[in-house]
């Protein structure tokens, strides 16, 4: 698959608990993009990365953080977790990050409990 | 702050009418606005894009500044249009997409 992956699919934890949750984008492209879906807060970006450098922040907490590595996998680092940080992660890619088609993901569905 | 407004969560038609579905928007620059479509158990995928202004699966969507709306439209619905449809603008200074709450679009036989 040369599209955008995302692991795990599912994850299931509890509050306070730590948790990371991986992206590769499609082959290719060079940003990443991190959004959160939430029944509340409907799809928010979170944080978008080019080139393993960080190039826009949205509404992230702070104890959210994320990296991208030289090998252009992402990776979004949820800790101190609570009960409402359940939401689905999208990441999305695009080659240049400056207004080209962001491809999406499956996204990654975290319940905590 | 740029803003994303879908007025209808949810929106039924019937097989062969045509569906209209609203998005409106707040910014005071020039925005890029996008349809982008999720069906059932799939992955969000763009539809189409203002700038583009091509016909997508028979939808069209036309930026209108002056009432800040870009609404997507299609004359004869199909069954396999049932979907959930987001409405996203991202501003020229970066490419960050603000979404709207989505519309739950469904096609009845």
């Amino acid at each position: 698959d040369s599209g955008v992956t995302q692991t795990p699919k599912h994850l299931i934890t509890a509050t306070g608990q730590r948790v990371t949750l991986r992206c590769s984008p499609r082959s290719g492209d060079l940003s990443v993009y991190w959004y959160q879906q939430s029944l509340d807060q409907g799809l928010q970006f979170l944080i978008q990365y080019y080139n393993g450098e960080e190039r826009a922040k949205g509404n992230i907490l702070e104890r959210f953080s994320a990296q991208q590595f030289p090998d252009l996998h992402s990776e979004l680092n949820l800790s101190s977790l609570e009960l409402g940080d359940s939401a689905l992660y999208f990441c999305a890619s695009s080659f240049s990050g400056s207004g080209d088609e962001q491809f999406f993901g499956p996204g990654t569905r975290l319940t905590v409990l | 702050a740029q803003r994303v407004t879908q007025p209808e969560k949810l929106l039924s038609v019937f097989k062969g009418a045509p569906v209209e579905l609203k998005c409106n928007y707040s910014y005071s620059g020039s925005p890029e606005l996008f349809w982008y479509v999720q069906y059932s158990r799939q992955r969000l995928q763009l539809l189409l894009r203002h700038i583009s202004r091509e016909s997508i699966k028979g939808f069209t969507a036309d930026l209108n500044k002056g009432e800040t709306s870009f609404h997507l439209k299609k004359p004869f619905a199909q069954e396999e249009d049932s979907a959930m449809y987001y409405c996203a603008l991202s501003t020229a200074s970066g490419s960050r997409l603000t979404f709207g709450e989505g519309t739950q679009l469904t096609v009845n036989p």
